[in-house]
């Protein structure tokens, strides 16, 4: 079963303006990471943000973690076409869940040049 | 530095059948997880290996079963295919060895997947 929802399930936009992912989840995580997907291909790690953490920045990508409300925000800003792709949360337990994670359904982004 | 290798990429198998998928994880990485990604769905966690062993499960009923290779390279088997068995298999490698607290804050790396279709 999935840990939770991401939202929305797919978002259209143009090249230049910025994308921003939710991601909601069920349970006490230890970290949330994000992941990205092109068609047919592996998941491509993004980011980690751990449970004392509330913002992270990567270049163009920023998280946010709201552990009180369960929930974690991606934004990319000034998106580019190669940019379109799956985008997926995954939550990490740790202590004997270690490794394991728990992704949401995904969202699937369209950047049009 | 080899990231994350998976064989084969695609796999056309009958139901009732039997598969064996392999996977070799990225240098330096010791700890091997499988996942299995339905067409439009996330991964779901199937299991994970580490010395040798089944360190983790997911819901995922017995015809599931693994092995990890002293070299840290994995396969995963499925007896008795199942129409709904058909998804994309991924595999992640990590290091686990000397990341201190059992916490889970290292990213996994994830190979191509191999593509099983059952007809």
């Amino acid at each position: 079963s999935q840990q939770g929802e991401e939202d929305p399930q797919a978002l259209s936009i143009q090249e230049g303006e910025n994308a921003t992912m939710n991601c909601s989840y069920k349970t006490s995580i230890n970290n949330l990471q994000w992941y990205r997907q092109n068609s047919g291909r592996g998941l491509v790690h993004l980011i980690l943000i751990r449970s004392n953490e509330r913002e992270k920045h990567s270049g163009r990508l920023r998280v946010t973690l709201d552990t009180s409300k369960k929930s974690s925000s991606l934004l990319i800003t000034a998106s580019r076409a190669a940019d379109t792709a799956s985008y997926f949360c995954a939550t990490a337990a740790g202590g004997t869940s270690y490794g394991k994670l728990t992704f949401g359904q995904g969202t699937i982004l369209t950047v049009h040049p | 530095d080899a990231g994350v290798t998976q064989s084969p990429t695609h796999l056309i198998k009958t139901r009732g059948q039997q598969v064996t998928l392999r996977c070799s994880p990225k240098s330096g990485h010791d700890t091997v997880s499988w996942y299995q990604q339905a067409l439009g769905q996330g991964p779901q966690f199937i299991f994970q290996y580490y010395e040798e062993e089944e360190r983790q499960r997911g819901n995922f009923p017995d015809r599931f079963s693994g092995h990890q290779f002293p070299n840290y390279s994995s396969e995963l088997n499925v007896n008795a295919l199942l129409l709904g068995d058909s998804a994309l298999y991924l595999c992640a490698s990590t290091l686990r060895s000397g990341t201190g607290n059992m916490g889970s804050n290292q990213p996994q790396h994830f190979g191509d997947g191999t593509r099983l279709s059952i007809l």
